[in-house]
């Protein structure tokens, strides 16, 4: 599992919220991603991070914000919760040091927005 | 954009048949193409990556291919068992750091 854990795994929230949540990594991995997994869509990248406050658009980035204050934590935040953003959220890294190589997940976490 | 397809979108299978999983992309300017398994509820088990240089990569029961000037990319399980039941995902990187992009997966059932 390439040490990535995700935090919360679960969060039920309301419309209007700000939401964060937490990847973290024990392995000094330089690049880092938030996906959503939504049926019909697939995975689709939110943000990414190619190092310590280091960080970019994928191609879902409306309504998320990122940071990354140390290597090991990349924090996906919901500035305003709105029902669209309810799904499941992955966090992943390059093993490596480079962004080509092969790219491993957390577990997720399942949220709900009402 | 990149487009990644996947077909079938779901397949049922009796158990010990060998079976072939498509994908296909619309951009050939990839640098590597990755198979995953998802399991329900869970996250994405990286299966196979397969540099663009490369034709094929093989692990255990897997093989997956790759024609990078047809954009296309196949994963072949040999002698499917039970445990093999899952969606499988496929993904292609692009030029930059900017993640993958991937297709819907295939949803794999194997019948005892």
């Amino acid at each position: 599992d390439a040490g990535i854990t995700q935090s919360p795994r679960h969060k039920v929230t309301e419309t209007g919220t700000p939401v964060t949540l937490r990847c973290h990594q024990t392995e000094n991995h330089r690049y880092m991603y938030w996906y959503r997994q939504d049926p019909g869509h697939g995975l689709r990248l939110i943000h990414y991070s190619y190092g310590v406050k280091d960080t970019d658009k994928g191609e879902v980035s409306d309504g998320y914000s990122v940071s990354r204050s140390k290597t090991e934590d990349f924090l996906l935040t919901l500035e305003s919760a709105t029902s669209s953003q309810t799904s499941v959220y992955f966090c992943a890294i390059s093993a490596g040091g480079w962004y080509q190589e092969t790219q491993y997940f957390g577990p997720g976490t399942r949220l709900l927005v009402l | 954009k990149q487009e990644v397809t996947q077909i079938p979108a779901a397949l049922s299978v009796p158990e010990g048949e060998n079976l072939v999983l498509n994908c296909s992309f619309t951009d050939s300017a990839i640098y590597n193409l990755q198979w995953f398994r998802q399991d329900p509820g869970k996250g994405l088990t990286s299966l196979l990556l397969i540099q663009s240089s490369q034709r094929e990569q093989t692990s255990g029961r897997l093989n997956a291919s790759l024609d990078k000037s047809s954009g296309r990319s196949t994963l072949y399980i040999a002698a499917s068992q039970p445990g093999d039941s899952a969606t499988y995902l496929c993904a292609v990187s692009g030029g930059g750091a900017d993640g993958l992009t991937f297709g819907k997966g295939t949803h794999l059932i194997i019948q005892p």
